[in-house]
């Protein structure tokens, strides 16, 4: 069973607008999340991270947001640019383990 | 550092072939990871090694697949017999201890016909 989840196969937004991606985690003992983007032919690539203990973490055009008791975090990519377009996975790491469990992904698509 | 590396990087097989899928771990990294990537289940952890050990392979679908892991610097996953459903691209990926994230290599699309 998938212990997280990306429900949003794909999204499009306005160069210059805000992408908001969303994922789900099933297990509260998930200690850590990381962000993946991902271009065609390519292997997926480290964006952002963040750690129970927080609830944000800021990184240029990029802040992730968790929100424990919903088991839910977000990507924020402010302003998006034509070469954000890609597939973003999110991933969660229990704290007694070193894998990390990926979600489906979500394709963003930034219309210039 | 040439990062991970993985060969080769596509691979056309008949059903009920034997594939052979390489990866080359970043050097000093003690930890690798084979994933797959399919629409469904997106990138699915099939095993993963520490220190060349295998850890956890309760991913790996079936017992027609196997990885091996003889020395810090080279990992293997196998399929013999290959079916059409295994049909996906496979990552290598590998990390160090207490690092958090890790480091995918191209990865292998392999098609099985």
């Amino acid at each position: 069973d998938q212990q997280v989840k990306q429900n949003s196969p794909s999204l499009s937004v306005q160069e210059g607008r805000i992408s908001i991606l969303n994922c789900d985690y099933t297990n509260s003992m998930f200690d850590y999340f990381l962000w993946y983007k991902k271009y065609p032919a390519e292997g997926p690539t480290f964006l952002i991270s963040i750690s129970s203990i927080k609830d944000k973490n800021e990184d240029g055009r990029f802040t992730v947001f968790l929100n424990k008791s919903a088991k839910h975090l977000s990507l924020h990519i402010v302003p998006s640019q034509p070469g954000d377009s890609a597939v973003y996975f999110c991933a969660a790491r229990g704290h007694t383990g070193n894998q990390f469990y990926f979600g489906t992904g979500t394709s963003l698509t930034v219309i210039p | 550092d040439a990062g991970v590396i993985q060969s080769p990087r596509h691979e056309v097989t008949e059903m009920g072939q034997e594939v052979t899928l390489r990866c080359k771990p970043i050097s000093g990294h003690n930890s690798l990871f084979w994933y797959r990537q399919t629409m469904m289940r997106g990138l699915e952890l099939l095993i993963y090694f520490n220190n060349n050990v295998p850890i956890d392979d309760s991913g790996m679908p079936e017992d027609r697949f196997s990885a091996k892991m003889p020395n810090a610097s080279f990992s293997t996953l196998k399929i013999q017999p290959s079916e059409p459903r295994d049909s996906a691209v496979y990552f290598c990926a590998s990390s160090l201890t207490g690092q958090h994230g890790y480091t995918f290599g191209s990865g292998t699309r392999l098609t099985v016909v």
